[in-house]
C-alpha cells in the first residue's frame, strides 16, 4: 500500500501560471482533504470531498479549485497563481467521520515567483 | 468558535529531559475528538494519538503520554526521557462531531528541538 501520494513534490511557478496538484490514495477512503501549511500558521483547510463527485470549500478556498472524479484521486488546481499561494500543500484522506485519523501525503512545496 | 492553541512556539531541551507540549482547545460541541500529529524534519505528518471527548483517561505509549482534562480544555503531550529523534514540530488538532466533513482544526504547532 502506497497510502497517500502527491504529485509533484516540488514546483516553481511564475505569477499567473496555472497548475494542478494530484493526490491519490489506495485505501478506499471516502473523505479527502487539501490543506496548506504556512510558517507559524499550522495547517488550514482549502477544500474537501466527502465522496466521489462531491467537493466543498474549506477555510481558505479562494484561488483554488478541486475535482474528485474518481474516488481515489483528489485534484487541486490553481488557475492563476499568486505569490500568496507559496506554501506547502498536504493532501489527506480518511475513512470518514470525525473519529478516524487522517492519513497525510508527503506534501508539495510550491513557490510562486 | 472552534480553536486550538499551542502557546509554545518552540521548545529546546537536552536529551533525556522530560518535556510537555501544551494544547488548549475551544469548542461548543459536547462530542469532539482531539489528535496529535508529529511532523519530523522530513516533512510528513505522522498520526500519534486520538482521544474522544467522553474518554478522559490518560494514555501512555512508551515514552509518550497524554493528559486530557475537559475541565481546563487541555490535551497535553509529555515525552519522557526525550531523544534526538523526537525533534519535530508537533501539532494538536480538533475535530467536532457536528461538522460532518470531519476536517481537522490545527494548532500552529510546537517545534521541539532535542539536543544531544
Amino acid at each position: 500500500n502506497a497510502g497517500v501520494t502527491q504529485t509533484p513534490k516540488f514546483r516553481v511557478l511564475k505569477t499567473g501560471q496555472s497548475m494542478t496538484l494530484l493526490c491519490a490514495q489506495d485505501m478506499n477512503h471516502e473523505y479527502m482533504y487539501w490543506y496548506r501549511q504556512d510558517p507559524g500558521m499550522g495547517l488550514r483547510l482549502i477544500h474537501y470531498s466527502v465522496g466521489e463527485g462531491t467537493t466543498a470549500k474549506g477555510e481558505v478556498p479562494d484561488g483554488y479549485n478541486v475535482s474528485r472524479l474518481k474516488k481515489q484521486n483528489f485534484l487541486l488546481g490553481l488557475e492563476s497563481a499568486a505569490p500568496s499561494q507559496t506554501s506547502v500543500y498536504f493532501c489527506a484522506s480518511t475513512r470518514g467521520g470525525n473519529y478516524n485519523e487522517q492519513f497525510f501525503g508527503p506534501g508539495t512545496r510550491l513557490t510562486v515567483l | 468558535a472552534q480553536k486550538v492553541t499551542q502557546a509554545q512556539t518552540e521548545i529546546s531541551v537536552v536529551e533525556k529531559e522530560d518535556v510537555t507540549l501544551d494544547c488548549v482547545y475551544e469548542t461548543r460541541d459536547t462530542t469532539y475528538y482531539l489528535f496529535w500529529y508529529k511532523q519530523p524534519p522530513s516533512g510528513e505528518l505522522v498520526f500519534l494519538i486520538r482521544r474522544n471527548s467522553f474518554d478522559e483517561q490518560n494514555e501512555i505509549s512508551g515514552r509518550y503520554s497524554w493528559n486530557f482534562q475537559k475541565s481546563t480544555s487541555s490535551f497535553n503531550f509529555t515525552i519522557t526521557a526525550s531523544q534526538v529523534v523526537d525533534s519535530a514540530v508537533y501539532f494538536c488538532a480538533l475535530s467536532e462531531a457536528r461538522r460532518s466533513q470531519g476536517n481537522l482544526i490545527f494548532g500552529k504547532g510546537t517545534k521541539l528541538s532535542v539536543k544531544p
